[in-house]
């Protein structure tokens, strides 16, 4: 069955650092991966989208996530955390076709200190 | 461009009772997804509807129903509430079945006492 792990449910970096989520999918065939960020009592952004194109994916607000299919992995990075950072980020994956519905990951919850 | 609305934001409801959540899809989406996310976890996939049919079902009893108007919009409905059934509900859109992108709503909070 198709899952999503991300490692981590908290991370704290300082403002300026280097921001790395790491997720990891499994399934037989490389799914659909995404990246959405969720602030307090706010529902889900989507961040950024790999769809079998490009595997280095730039989304909004200064974050990238690499695709990379030896590893299973769809890690998030951005080069230099802002205090506006901080919330929930999720990773989902979907199948490319058959079944449309998303399959999150538990979270990993972004601290960024001043 | 409104993009998905859910109503209503907050409601609480006693164990037992019914409860019916509304969600409008984003302008020229037709495809309605509802997620049930409890605190601390990742959304958890309920069904989605599509042409006013269900067309795929997570694993959630049959308590869960939906429906899909002409309009696109939808509800959830949850029949016999358990305290269990306290969470974040979200509505995600999209424009058909196929398409990659989902957009979500706010999202309704509902607790169960």
């Amino acid at each position: 069955a198709q899952s999503v792990t991300q490692l981590g449910s908290h991370v704290s970096v300082s403002e300026g650092a280097l921001v790395l989520l790491r997720c990891n999918y499994s399934s037989s065939v490389p799914p659909y991966l995404f990246w959405y960020v969720q602030y307090p009592n706010q529902g889900l952004q989507l961040l950024l989208k790999y769809t079998s194109a490009a595997t280095l994916v730039k989304g909004i607000n200064g974050f990238e996530a690499e695709f990379k299919k030896s590893e299973t992995s769809f890690h998030l990075t951005k080069p230099s955390a802002h205090m506006s950072d901080a919330a929930e980020y999720f990773c989902a994956a979907r199948r490319q076709s058959g079944t449309y519905k998303y399959i999150f990951g538990t979270g990993t919850r972004l601290k960024v200190l001043a | 461009d409104a993009g998905v609305t859910q109503s209503p934001t907050h409601l609480i409801k006693t164990r037992g009772q019914q409860v019916t959540l509304r969600c409008s899809p984003k302008s020229g989406h037709d495809t309605v997804s509802w997620y049930q996310q409890a605190l601390g976890q990742g959304p958890q996939f309920i069904f989605q509807y599509y042409e006013e049919e269900e067309r795929q079902r997570g694993n959630f009893p049959d308590r869960f129903s939906g429906h899909q108007f002409p309009n696109y919009s939808s509800e959830l409905n949850v029949n016999a509430l358990l305290l269990g059934d306290s969470a974040l509900y979200l509505c995600a859109s999209s424009l058909s079945q196929t398409n990659t992108e989902a957009f979500f709503g706010q999202g309704t909070r509902l607790t169960v006492v």
